[in-house]
């Protein structure tokens, strides 16, 4: 069984689209993640769920907005897709609250390309 | 500014080589520092994680180092394979209860036949 889990791998859509990625893991964990990797292969967090809580909100425009409806899913909402938003977005879980190291496991990606 | 910085930035070693990564880190206060390895196409894997009180850890062919008071980190691979041919990211948490992890930007690793 797949620990993280995303789809679509690949989404391709026009510039001022609305989109959506979600995000499932099924370990447990408390603490899901979304992270943002460009071009140059630098990973980004982009923002964090607790319990459903919003723990770490990076600067992001506000068209990025996650949403959580349980613990085990975060999804990733975008508003009027832009070129820049082109990249491979990775979602990620761990367990924080009550684990030493916190070890984030990361799903497969979604290759966003915006035209 | 809490940064990584690895080094180099790309590598090309023939099969059955060793060869080593480099990591500087300024993320304060330090939590742990882990290595993970991108295949093209894939989420990160981790390859080790080091406490402060660690300063080596091994997994398989992989032997990871820590030196916390200069602030350095080091991959060590052995006896190269050409499944090793990837990106290799190194990471730091700073103490906090968020989770929140600094990337380095990766060195890509490319292993010839």
């Amino acid at each position: 069984d797949t620990a993280v889990s995303q789809t679509p791998k690949y989404l391709v859509t026009q510039m001022g689209n609305d989109k959506s990625i979600k995000c499932e893991q099924n370990l447990g964990h408390d603490t899901m993640y979304w992270y943002k990797q460009d071009s140059k292969k630098f990973l980004k967090i982009m923002f964090s769920y607790n319990n459903k809580e919003l723990i770490i909100n990076e600067t992001v425009p506000n068209r990025f907005s996650p949403k959580s409806p349980d613990k085990a899913h975060l999804n990733l909402h975008i508003n009027s897709l832009e070129l820049g938003d082109s990249a491979v977005y990775f979602c990620a879980s761990s367990q924080v609250r009550t684990s030493g190291n916190g070890e984030q496991y990361f799903g497969p990606g979604t290759r966003l390309t915006v035209t | 500014k809490n940064q990584v910085e690895q080094s180099p930035q790309s590598l090309i070693i023939l099969e059955g080589k060793n060869c080593t990564l480099q990591c500087n880190y300024t993320v304060s206060p330090f939590s742990n520092l882990r290595w993970y390895k991108q295949d093209t196409g894939r989420g990160p894997v981790s390859l080790t994680i080091m406490t402060f009180s660690e300063n080596t850890k091994s997994n398989g062919r992989y032997t990871a180092t820590l030196d916390a008071d200069t602030k350095q980190s080091s991959l060590h691979i052995t006896a190269s394979q050409l499944s090793d041919s990837a990106s290799y990211i190194c990471v730091v948490s700073a103490k906090n209860n968020t989770g929140k992890l600094i990337f380095g930007q990766g060195t890509t690793l490319q292993v010839k036949p």
